[in-house]
């Protein structure tokens, strides 16, 4: 059962444009998102965070938003340049108790085209 | 660099041979997280250590796999016996603090032939 879905395995935007990722999830009780950036053979990267008294957290070319009622959030990256090309993780987690592992979607492969 | 590290690398075992994974938390962190990736799939969370404790281990296949983050050195994940199903990235993962961000590792790609 997969508690955080990322349905688009691959995306692709032309550069200067926005890119929009997708992510939603199931259990009520996440409380927290990340975004993270993969590229191959490297580690997630982090990029931007969000709690869940919040709707929309910004930093310079990241955005992200979320839904609660939909259970859904994005990520928003304008403009799209080169370097943005990689695989983008939406994460999750839970408060209570010491659990803080994150759960993470399968990611979505961003193509910025010139 | 004060990043995550994590080493080796790369690692090669052969069918029931033992894997260690070393991994070096941030400057300042205590809290250590592994993760395992396997082909087409997204990070599966495995464990959660503070310095000399297992917080949870709720990811954790109940044979083979252990972890331990002792006060001096390291964090270890020792996978006993591989078998060709524990070939994966094994990613690490440090935080200063429950619900703080975490920063990954480069990862360390087990192959079992």
């Amino acid at each position: 059962d997969q508690q955080v879905k990322q349905n688009s395995p691959s995306l692709s935007v032309q550069e200067g444009r926005i890119s929009i990722l997708n992510c939603d999830y199931t259990n009520s009780m996440f409380d927290y998102f990340l975004w993270y950036k993969k590229y191959p053979a490297e580690g997630p990267t982090f990029l931007i965070s969000i709690s869940s008294i919040k709707d929309k957290n910004e930093d310079g070319r990241f955005t992200v938003f979320l839904n609660k009622s939909a259970k859904h959030l994005s990520l928003h990256i304008v403009p799209s340049q080169p370097g943005d090309s990689a695989v983008y993780f939406c994460a999750a987690s839970a408060s209570g108790g010491g659990a803080d592992g994150l759960t993470f979607g399968k990611g979505t492969h961003l193509i910025i085209q010139p | 660099n004060a990043g995550v590290m994590q080493n080796p690398r790369h690692l090669v075992r052969r069918r029931g041979q033992e894997a260690r994974l070393r991994c070096s938390p941030m400057k300042g962190h205590s809290h250590v997280y592994w993760y395992r990736q396997l082909p087409e799939e997204g990070l599966k969370f495995m464990v959660y250590l503070q310095k000399e404790n297992i917080i949870d281990e709720s990811g954790m296949p109940k044979e083979r796999f252990s972890a331990e983050f002792p006060k001096e050195g390291p964090s270890i994940l020792r996978i006993q016996q591989v078998v060709r199903g524990d070939s994966a990235a094994y990613f690490c993962a440090s935080s200063s603090g429950l619900k703080e961000t975490q920063y990954f590792g480069p990862g360390t790609r087990l192959l079992v032939l």
